[in-house]
């Protein structure tokens, strides 16, 4: 079946420096890749979606120059969080689809951030 | 807009008892509806989805689940309950424009034994 690996699964950062997380799609080709953060013991929110080869389209209230997405192939997206801050800490989900149409989503396992 | 609610925030249930985990949407259409479960620290898993046809859903490790247009519901059950059943559970629904999925806030169930 499809396979979504995330990497780092964890992460501990200093303030102020920029961390890379990564979504791959390990047995297909993601036309389109979501990245989801969620706060302790809350849903997730989308932060936002991007497609293969094009910019990210980023949901109200999430900064895109703090936040930087790349889905430079169709097998890989990374988000970047720049700068970061203590209020960054939380847990970040990816997930991957090849038929967005029916919502064939895969999710990664997700990446803990926490910075000091 | 779409909106998922889950009205319990969490539910004990004792092992081999049946289980009922309620959740309401607001769509324009026709939804797409789905369960996930999560494990702590892990991502989601999809437990199963309805798109359209029959409105009792069978999905994985026993679950099942009915869609009620006319109380806007998609409530998950499942007959007995294993321990290992014990995580977060989340209804979602699939939004037009952008084939996003909206998430409700979940539902925390623990298992006693």
């Amino acid at each position: 079946g499809a396979v979504v690996s995330q990497h780092p699964s964890w992460v501990i950062c200093k303030s102020g420096t920029s961390v890379k997380i990564e979504c791959r799609s390990l047995d297909f080709q993601a036309t389109t890749m979501f990245w989801y953060r969620q706060f302790p013991k809350q849903s997730l929110m989308l932060m936002a979606t991007s497609n293969e080869g094009s910019k990210a389209t980023y949901e109200q209230g999430v900064e895109k120059d703090k936040f930087l997405i790349n889905h430079a192939s169709l097998t890989l997206s990374t988000l970047t969080v720049t700068s970061a801050h203590p209020e960054d800490s939380s847990f970040y989900i990816c997930s991957a689809t090849h038929d967005s149409a029916n919502y064939g989503y895969t999710f990664g396992s997700g990446t803990r951030l926490t910075v000091v | 807009a779409q909106s998922v609610t889950q009205p319990d925030i969490h539910i004990t249930v004792s092992e081999g008892a049946s289980l009922e985990l309620r959740c309401n949407y607001s769509y324009g259409a026709t939804p797409y509806l789905f369960w996930y479960v999560q494990s702590p620290g892990q991502g989601l898993q999809l437990l199963l989805k309805y798109f359209s046809g029959d409105t009792l859903v069978q999905g994985i490790k026993g679950f099942e689940a009915e869609f009620k247009r006319s109380q806007s519901s998609f409530n998950l059950r499942k007959p007995s309950v294993h321990w290992s059943d014990a995580a977060e559970y989340f209804c979602a629904v699939g939004a037009t424009g952008g084939f996003k999925t909206i998430f409700g806030a979940g539902t925390r169930l623990f298992v006693k034994a």
